[in-house]
């Protein structure tokens, strides 16, 4: 079964950058979650959006933005980029805000 | 905060029943008891979930107490490849609550040993 798909995996950043991390859900979901964990962490909540528009919104820094395009795609933007900011981030799709289904991740690095 | 409570790691000989423990005593009348784990650095995964009847998949068993308050995940032949961090989440479901995001607690690190 397809599955979601995160891109890229890896990712190698320089503190003050800007880094785009992007989320194909699952084919049939409309929903889009982001999660964010850091080293030793759990995953924590950053923000969703179904249908296109932002739904629920958890510690996403105000550097940091999201959206879900037309064909349910959804990016998420990450400016002025600190050493804190590195982290695996997940995002999960679902069909009509049920069960949640994670992505394989990307690691993000700032040097 | 998390509204779930799992003891912090366990272990479990291969091949026999992992039983995991989670308290959710607080669990509203629409929340769902829902079960992740994380294989290290992987992305969480989808185990089962359950409102107040018993649940059974390929995965695994949820046991649900008549109260509510606490339930048990069970995988009933354990192998090494069970090895994770298993979280116990509570969330309003299906369609009732919006595009919530999960709220993960510490979680219960299960060992299989060999």
């Amino acid at each position: 079964a397809a599955g979601v798909i995160q891109s890229p995996r890896h990712l190698i950043k320089e503190k003050r950058e800007t880094a785009t991390l992007k989320c194909y859900p699952i084919p049939r979901h409309d929903t889009v979650y982001w999660y964010q964990q850091g080293p030793g962490q759990d995953p924590q909540f950053l923000i969703s959006f179904y249908e296109k528009m932002q739904s629920d919104k958890g510690s996403i820094p105000d550097r940091f933005s999201a959206q879900q395009f037309s064909d349910y795609h959804s990016e998420l933007n990450m400016s002025s980029l600190e050493l804190g900011d590195s982290a695996l981030y997940f995002c999960a799709s679902s069909r009509n805000e049920e069960t949640q289904y994670f992505g394989p991740g990307t690691r993000l690095l700032v040097l | 905060d998390a509204k779930t409570t799992q003891p912090p790691s366990m272990d479990c000989a291969e091949g026999r029943a992992a039983n995991l423990p989670c308290n959710h005593s607080t669990i509203s009348g629409n929340e769902y008891v829902y079960w992740y784990r994380q294989i290290h650095s992987q992305g969480p995964q989808y185990i089962i979930h359950g409102l107040k009847n018993n649940e059974t998949n390929e995965m695994a068993s949820l046991i649900i107490t008549e109260d509510r308050k606490s339930s048990t995940l069970i995988l009933p032949h354990a192998t090494l490849r069970d090895t994770a961090v298993y979280y116990c989440i509570v969330r309003v479901g299906n369609s009732g609550g919006g595009a919530d995001g999960l709220t993960f607690g510490k979680g219960t690190h299960l060992i299989i040993q060999p």
